[in-house]
């Protein structure tokens, strides 16, 4: 069936080192989604990414979804300690009935002061 | 606010009961869905749902049951709890039309279930 892989699953940063978490589909995807899961939260909405080859910023984190539509990225530069937790990207999938998201397996990053 | 809620947020259970776990959103969403969460495994689809009256199995829909009377509730069902079953379950919720649950989903904030 349908996967999303990401890597790495974990890594480890000094505060103000950058950080890039990619993301994988066996399949095209329509679009994809980034969510942020801060340690013991839910995972809360970050970004949808509808377009081959798009580009968006929120601040300090830039979101790139590739020109096949199966691939994206996070990248977050100079890293802070709010930084912590785990990101998940999520594309669509067709399931038995309809579509739906799947998530990949996230990264989780912790970073050092 | 609208708000998406779970209860209870700890559940400690015996192997072979049933549990349900609640799941409410006022957001007023046609969408909702149940995922567990596993060390390892990232976010696991269980059921979802794309207004009343529907369910639909996700990728581990095993020995769990949905029912959905009205837009604002999706309560699971462990029919006979198992130790496998332990985890933390997140329900989610999005606008979207019938049958494409890509939207943004808002989470709630998880039930950590120990199952004996």
């Amino acid at each position: 069936g349908q996967q999303v892989m990401q890597i790495p699953q974990y890594q480890h940063v000094q505060e103000g080192e950058d950080f890039t978490t990619y993301c994988n589909s066996s399949t095209t995807l329509s679009n994809i989604q980034w969510y942020k899961q801060r340690p013991g939260g839910h995972p809360v909405f970050l970004i949808q990414l509808v377009k081959s080859g798009e580009v968006k910023k929120q601040k300090r984190l830039t979101f790139q979804f590739g020109e096949a539509k199966k691939n994206s990225s996070l990248h977050i530069t100079a890293t802070q300690t709010t930084d912590v937790g785990t990101y998940f990207c999520a594309g669509d999938s067709l399931w038995q009935a309809g579509t739906a998201l799947i998530f990949g397996k996230g990264t989780t990053l912790s970073v050092s002061s | 606010d609208a708000e998406i809620t779970q209860s209870p947020r700890h559940k400690i259970t015996e192997t072979g009961r049933q549990v349900t776990l609640a799941c409410h959103q006022t957001w007023n969403h046609n969408n909702m869905f149940w995922y567990r969460q596993d060390l390892g495994h990232g976010l696991r689809l269980i059921h979802y749902s794309y207004g009343v009256q529907d369910t639909n199995k996700g990728e581990v829909s095993d020995g769990y049951s949905v029912s959905r009377s009205n837009t604002e509730d999706l309560p699971l069902t462990l029919e006979s709890a198992a130790s496998s079953q332990t985890s933390v379950y997140f329900c989610a919720s999005s606008e979207s039309g019938t049958s494409d649950g890509t939207d943004t989903q808002y989470f709630g904030p998880g039930t950590r279930l120990t199952v004996l």
